[in-house]
């Protein structure tokens, strides 16, 4: 299988539930990012890993607990969460070089969240 | 910082109308040019991208050519299908010493009607 795939592609949880979305990448990629989207607000840089660690949180909740075992996978945890986290979280994933680049993201299909 | 601006939508046409999304951006040096693609409940795809002034992006009948003159990346298309509605974001991307960051427009929706 090639490309970023994301599982669950739906999930509904309840405020008090312990989840995990996941994130996997066969392009052989060395950078990969949560990104969550509202409705009617522009895409929202979560976290970003690069080489495996963590480079860039932007503020994000607690509730949201990232994880990136290996440059092919990557988690994001999610715990006692609330109505309005309820979006579609994107995982990309890209290549860094030391050179400017063209390279953009590849992304997954994404999770379509609902908490109730 | 970095920023891109994109028209706000929705952009609504008829089957072979010419589609133009106009895109600027705002950026310290010559970043990569980048349209992206998100179909109805499904993720971002790349459409095309252009990597320096004046090349030009060409994929599924859509073009956009990097304009450093005027700071622009605007998306065209001839002949537009109703297989084209969908959500349209211009986007820019350095490469830095922590990662390849891409900045997003707000998207645009476009609508292509019969």
């Amino acid at each position: 299988e090639t490309g970023v795939t994301q599982t669950p592609r739906h999930l509904v949880m309840g405020m008090t539930n312990k989840k995990s979305l996941k994130c996997e990448q066969h392009l052989g990629h060395n950078a990969m990012y949560w990104y969550k989207q509202s409705a009617k607000k522009p895409l929202e840089l979560m976290f970003v890993y690069s080489l495996e660690e963590r480079v860039e949180n932007n503020s994000v909740p607690s509730r949201f607990s990232p994880e990136c075992p290996n440059s092919s996978h990557l988690f994001l945890h999610l715990h006692t969460l609330q109505p309005e986290d309820s979006a579609l979280y994107l995982c990309a994933s890209s290549q860094d070089e030391g050179a400017l680049g063209g390279y953009g993201y590849t992304f997954g299909s994404g999770t379509r969240l609902t908490v109730v | 910082g970095n920023s891109v601006t994109q028209m706000e939508g929705p952009v609504t046409l008829s089957e072979e109308a010419f589609l133009t999304i106009n895109c600027t951006y705002t950026a310290t040096g010559y970043p990569s040019l980048f349209w992206y693609v998100q179909y109805p409940g499904e993720g971002l795809q790349l459409l095309l991208k252009a990597t320096k002034a004046d090349d030009k992006g060409s994929n599924k009948g859509f073009e956009a050519t990097y304009r450093k003159e005027t700071t622009s990346f605007h998306l065209e298309k001839g002949s537009v299908q109703v297989s084209d509605s969908a959500v349209y974001f211009c986007a820019l991307s350095f490469l830095t010493g922590g990662g390849n960051k891409l900045t997003f427009g707000t998207g645009t929706q476009l609508k292509v009607e019969l």
